[in-house]
């Protein structure tokens, strides 16, 4: 079993829509959690952090469940710039990060 | 400011030989990351150095992969006897300091083995 497991989609959405990625992680020792974007053929970049009391920042709003091990992100008013791979992430205390296979989105006119 | 470099960004290489990949972190950073990328995958763990040691080689797939950073900035990569299956992305990442995870990836050195 992954450490960490994410749909790989893809999810086709129409400009506008509302799209919610979802993501399970093994380890309950893990003590960060962030989601990374990815596009094609360039490197991950830090979307944003992931806390326990949920984190919104602009369109993207991403929620931490520890006791289901569990971590989603929401993105509304879905823009074309949006489409890429979204990168579920979490830590442990030495930095190292672990990455689950990343979920694809395709926003279409 | 300058970004993390890789270089080089391509590298073809026969089954058999051997290979050396080099990133220069962000200036300042202390901590360095490898990381390696399958296609359809996430990046998978390597190695971590603080300063100028490795302070976890957990992800190093066998002993024909090694990394050193003898001056606590540049890091290389060297992987022996290389094989079809080791070809993928390579990604070099730089944080601030240790256990700071804003890491800051570089573009990546596309290695094919063929």
């Amino acid at each position: 079993r992954k450490e960490v497991e994410q749909d790989p989609g893809p999810f086709n959405v129409p400009e506008g829509a509302t799209v919610a990625f979802n993501c399970t992680y093994s380890n309950s020792a893990s003590q960060s959690f962030f989601w990374y974007r990815q596009d094609c053929r360039k490197e991950p970049k830090l979307l944003m952090s992931v806390y326990s009391s949920g984190n919104e920042d602009g369109r993207f709003t991403a929620q931490l469940n520890r006791a289901s091990q569990y971590i989603s992100l929401l993105i509304r008013d879905s823009k074309l710039s949006d489409s890429a791979t979204y990168l579920c992430v979490v830590a442990g205390n030495t930095g190292k990060l672990i990455f689950g296979q990343g979920t694809t989105l395709q926003v279409k006119p | 400011g300058a970004g993390v470099s890789q270089t080089p960004s391509n590298k073809v290489t026969e089954k058999g030989k051997y290979v050396e990949l080099r990133c220069d972190p962000i200036s300042g950073h202390t901590a360095l990351y490898w990381y390696r990328q399958s296609l359809g995958q996430g990046p998978e763990f390597l190695i971590y150095f603080q300063g100028t040691g490795a302070a976890d080689d957990s992800g190093l797939p066998n002993d024909r992969f090694f990394a050193v950073r003898p001056e606590g900035s540049v890091s290389t990569l060297k992987i022996q006897r290389t094989e079809r299956g080791d070809s993928a992305v390579y990604l070099c990442a730089s944080s601030r300091r240790q256990g700071s995870y804003e890491q800051y990836f570089g573009p990546g050195t596309r290695l094919t083995v063929t």
